[in-house]
C-alpha cells in the first residue's frame, strides 16, 4: 500500500516567485492536512481538506492557499514567496476527518527561497 | 488556544536501557487526543503512540508505553530497550476532539533523542 507521496521533495525558489507543492494520499484517505516545519516555529499546522472542502486553516497569512481535489490529492500554493518561507512542508492524510485518527505523514517538501 | 511543551531538547541514552521523554499540555478542553510522533533524518513524522483522554489506562505499543496524567496535563514516553534505530525527533502533539478535529494537530518543539552504543 503506497503511502503518502509528497512531490516534489525538493525545490529552490527566488523572493517574490509563487510555488504548488502536490500531495498524493493514502489511497481511500480523504482528509489532507498541511504542515509547515522552521527549525525556529517547529511545526505548525496550515490547514485541513476534507471531502474537497477546507475545513480550518491555522494563522498564516492569505498568501498560502490549497485545494483538495475530487481523488482527494491536494495541492498547496505559496506566493509572492519571502525567505521566511523557506521551510520543510509535511502533508498528511487520514481516512477520515475525525480526531481519533491517527495522521499517515509524508516525507514531505523542502523549499528554499533564496 | 492549546499548548504543547516539551522541556527536554535533548537526551541521551544507551542502548538497550530506558528513556522517558516529557511533554505537558495546556488545555481548556475535556475531549482530546494526545500522540507521540518520531521524525528520523528521513524526514518523514512515524506515528509512535495514540491516547485517548477519555481513555484512563495507559496506552502501550511495543517497547513504547506512556504515562497519561490527565490532571496533570502530562503525557510522557516511556521507550523500553532502548535501539539504534529509535534515534531521532520525538514530537509530543495534541488535537481537540470538538469541531470534528478540524483545528489539526499542535505540536511541540521536539525532543532529539541519541542512542549511544
Amino acid at each position: 500500500k503506497a503511502g503518502v507521496t509528497q512531490t516534489p521533495r525538493y525545490l529552490i525558489k527566488t523572493r517574490g516567485q509563487q510555488v504548488t507543492l502536490s500531495c498524493s494520499p493514502i489511497s481511500g484517505h480523504r482528509s489532507v492536512s498541511w504542515y509547515q516545519q522552521t527549525p525556529g516555529q517547529g511545526l505548525q499546522f496550515l490547514f485541513e481538506y476534507f471531502s474537497e472542502t477546507q475545513r480550518n486553516k491555522g494563522n498564516f497569512p492569505g498568501r498560502f492557499s490549497g485545494r483538495q481535489f475530487s481523488n482527494s490529492r491536494s495541492e498547496m500554493n505559496v506566493s509572492t514567496l519571502e525567505l521566511g518561507d523557506s521551510a520543510l512542508y509535511l502533508c498528511a492524510s487520514s481516512l477520515v476527518g475525525l480526531p481519533n485518527y491517527g495522521y499517515t505523514f509524508g516525507s514531505g517538501t523542502r523549499l528554499t527561497v533564496v | 488556544a492549546q499548548t504543547v511543551t516539551q522541556s527536554q531538547p535533548e537526551m541521551s541514552v544507551q542502548e538497550a536501557e530506558t528513556v522517558t521523554l516529557s511533554c505537558t499540555y495546556d488545555t481548556s478542553e475535556s475531549d482530546y487526543y494526545l500522540f507521540w510522533y518520531k521524525q528520523p533524518p528521513s524526514r518523514q513524522m512515524i506515528l509512535v503512540i495514540r491516547q485517548e483522554a477519555y481513555k484512563q489506562q495507559n496506552a502501550t505499543e511495543n517497547r513504547f508505553s506512556v504515562n497519561f496524567q490527565k490532571a496533570a496535563k502530562s503525557f510522557s514516553l516511556k521507550i523500553s530497550d532502548s535501539q539504534l534505530g529509535d534515534a531521532a525527533m520525538y514530537f509530543c502533539a495534541y488535537r481537540s476532539g470538538s469541531g470534528g478535529g478540524a483545528d489539526g494537530l499542535t505540536f511541540g518543539k521536539g525532543t532529539h533523542l541519541i542512542i549511544q552504543p
